[in-house]
Parts: C-alpha cells; sequence; structure tokens
C-alpha cells in the first residue's frame, strides 16, 4: 500500500534562513509527486510537481528514489511562506492521490 | 476563475440528520473526489467517481455515500450524521490521464455536528 511520511507537524525557521520539509514515500511502482500548499484562508493548491522539476515561489523539489523522498527546499525563507504544507502521492488508477498529515511552516520574522 | 464550488462554506447539524455536501465544477473532468481534512491526520480520501454514476470507495467510506448524476456534480452524502464526522470536507477533481498536472479543489465545507 502507499503511504506518505511527513515527519514533522510544525517547522519554525528564521526570515532568510533555509527551509527544508521532508517527505518520504512508500510505492512499489512509479511514482508521481506532489506538493500542495494551504494559506491562511485558502483553498488547497497545487505547489509544484516532480515531473516538471520547476521551480515556483523559489521552491524546489527533487526525487530522490534510492531514499524514497521528495523533500521541499527554498534557500531564503519570507514570511507569506507561511503555510501548510501537504507532500503527495499519485497512485495510479484514476489519479488517487494520497497525502501526507502535512507541515505547517512558520517563518518567524 | 473559480472552477470548483462547494456550495457550503460552513454547516451545523444534528446528530443523526442526513447531510449532502455538494460540489460542482466546471472544468469537464471526469474524476471527481472527497477527502476530509483533518487536523494531523492529513487528507482522507472518503470517495471518488470517474465518470457518471460510477463510484468507489476511498480509504474511509464508513458513514458516506456519494452521488454523480451529472459530470459536473459529485455530492457527498452522510447518512446518520454523527460528532466524529465534524469535519473539513474538501472536493477536487482532476482531468483522467493528467494526474500528473494535480488536482484542483474547492474551499471546503466545514461541518460541525453537534
Amino acid at each position: 500500500a502507499q503511504r506518505v511520511t511527513q515527519p514533522e507537524k510544525l517547522l519554525s525557521v528564521f526570515k532568510g534562513a533555509p527551509v527544508e520539509l521532508k517527505c518520504n514515500y512508500s510505492y512499489s511502482g512509479s511514482p508521481e509527486l506532489f506538493w500542495y500548499v494551504q494559506y491562511s484562508r485558502q483553498r488547497l493548491q497545487l505547489l509544484l510537481r516532480h515531473i516538471s522539476r520547476e521551480s515556483i515561489k523559489g521552491f524546489t523539489a527533487d526525487l530522490n528514489k534510492g531514499e524514497t523522498s521528495f523533500h521541499l527546499k527554498k534557500p531564503f525563507a519570507q514570511e507569506e511562506d507561511s503555510a501548510m504544507y501537504y507532500c503527495a502521492l499519485n497512485s495510479g488508477g484514476y489519479q488517487k492521490v494520497t497525502f501526507g498529515i502535512g507541515t505547517k511552516l512558520q517563518v518567524i520574522p | 476563475d473559480v472552477k470548483v464550488t462547494q456550495s457550503s462554506r460552513y454547516l451545523v447539524k444534528r446528530t443523526g440528520e442526513k447531510v449532502f455536501l455538494e460540489c460542482v465544477q466546471d472544468m469537464d473532468h471526469e474524476n471527481m473526489f472527497w477527502y476530509r481534512q483533518d487536523p494531523g491526520l492529513g487528507l482522507r480520501l472518503i470517495y471518488f467517481s470517474y465518470d457518471v454514476k460510477m463510484k468507489e470507495k476511498g480509504d474511509i467510506p464508513e458513514g458516506y455515500s456519494v452521488s454523480r448524476e451529472k459530470k459536473e456534480r459529485f455530492s457527498l452524502i452522510l447518512e446518520s450524521a454523527s460528532t466524529n464526522q465534524t469535519s473539513m470536507y474538501l472536493c477536487a477533481s482532476v482531468l483522467p490521464g493528467t494526474g500528473g498536472y494535480g488536482y484542483t479543489f474547492g474551499s471546503g465545507t466545514r461541518l460541525t455536528v453537534v
């Protein structure tokens, strides 16, 4: 069965410090991985996907199949990055997605 | 620009009531999903539908049912609401074969069962 693990429920960093939100997955097939973000009082939205290898709002994430990880990184945190972040795994048929429990990122001014 | 609309932002219902949560999307997506979002538990899949009148159970279907009579509308039904169904409910949709582009979510319905 597929599983997504986000080990930290809360991550607090100072403005300007590097950010790394951890995500590990368990899946026997070829994974499609995503990061979703939910800002306060806003709907959940896609942040980035591993297949695009893009940087969104300064965030990047690299799929490491050997370590089964998909950590989200940003070199310099901004206050507007404070939000709830979910790692998600698309496990095949019907695009059924499994989500992690989420990590709340708090950027301290 | 809103593409997935959930009809109610907040609902308060009594224990034992039958509750309907409505979701409409205007993107002609085949696949639609209902999740519940709880602190410390993340998002858990209740039911999903991959076509009109087609439905599949997710990870936590107990106490819920769904209806998909039209492509654009996917309803979640709580047959007899209980206090442990107090939660935020999220609807999402995606085109089949484009899962790589991710879901589009509604703004959520916060249901309180008293």
